[in-house]
């Protein structure tokens, strides 16, 4: 069984802070990783993807990814209210389909003003 | 364009009614998915075409047919439903990569079924 797992929070910050989301996932070789932000009653909206073990950084958001610790986390800097939404973790796995994702269960994330 | 689009965006239906949900992009992806969501659930996956073929059917219950016409568009049809089906019905689409990074799926704004 191919697992994603995230804490399913709710986590707060103070706006302006930074706001750090985890994931972890069993499969070892799994080749891409994904977070989506999805408001509450809309769809998920992808802000990143990596693919590499280090950071990968677009705007105040930065992915880290360590393959040996099966570990994926999302910073958001510089933390707004417009943040506020549920963040899922993506997994693609290498073995069966190349196209499915295993999707975490999501962190809440609260940003308060 | 990294667009997807779902009509309706909402719908309500009664257990023995049929209707059609649709869906359509055009960012020349050739793999298309269905995904059902319930409230404070991680999307679910129900269907996954690619290059117009079904190539994954989650053991979904046969009430639920899905249908690519072409390399746009997709239909997911649906009859005699259940209460316990209402959820955001969510479309994705993406390359068709096998192997080595991504594919990234960009997501629809879903359709709000609710079944009476």
């Amino acid at each position: 069984q191919k697992e994603v797992e995230q804490n399913s929070g709710p986590l707060s910050v103070p706006e302006g802070a930074i706001a750090s989301l985890n994931c972890t996932y069993s499969d070892r070789v799994s080749q891409s990783f994904f977070w989506y932000r999805q408001y509450s009653g809309k769809s998920p909206e992808l802000i990143m993807s990596i693919y590499s073990n280090g950071d990968k950084e677009d705007g105040r958001f930065t992915a880290q990814l360590n393959k040996a610790s099966q570990y994926v986390s999302l910073l958001i800097r510089d933390s707004q209210p417009s943040d506020s939404a549920t963040y899922l973790c993506a997994v693609k796995h290498s073995s069966g389909s190349a196209r499915q994702l295993t999707f975490g269960s999501g962190t809440q994330l609260t940003v308060l003003p | 364009d990294t667009e997807v689009t779902q009509t309706p965006k909402h719908l309500v239906m009664g257990m023995t009614n049929k209707k059609s949900l649709k869906c359509e992009q055009h960012m020349g992806h050739r793999a298309m998915y269905w995904y059902k969501q319930k409230a404070k659930k991680p999307p679910e996956l129900m269907f996954v075409y690619s290059y117009e073929k079904l190539s994954i059917n989650e053991s979904v219950p046969s009430r639920f047919s899905p249908e690519c016409p072409n390399s746009s568009l997709l239909n997911l049809h649906l009859h005699a439903l259940q209460p316990e089906d209402s959820a955001l019905y969510l479309c994705a689409s993406s390359q068709t990569r096998t192997s080595g990074s991504g594919p990234e799926q960009y997501f629809g704004p879903g359709t709000r079924l609710t079944v009476t």
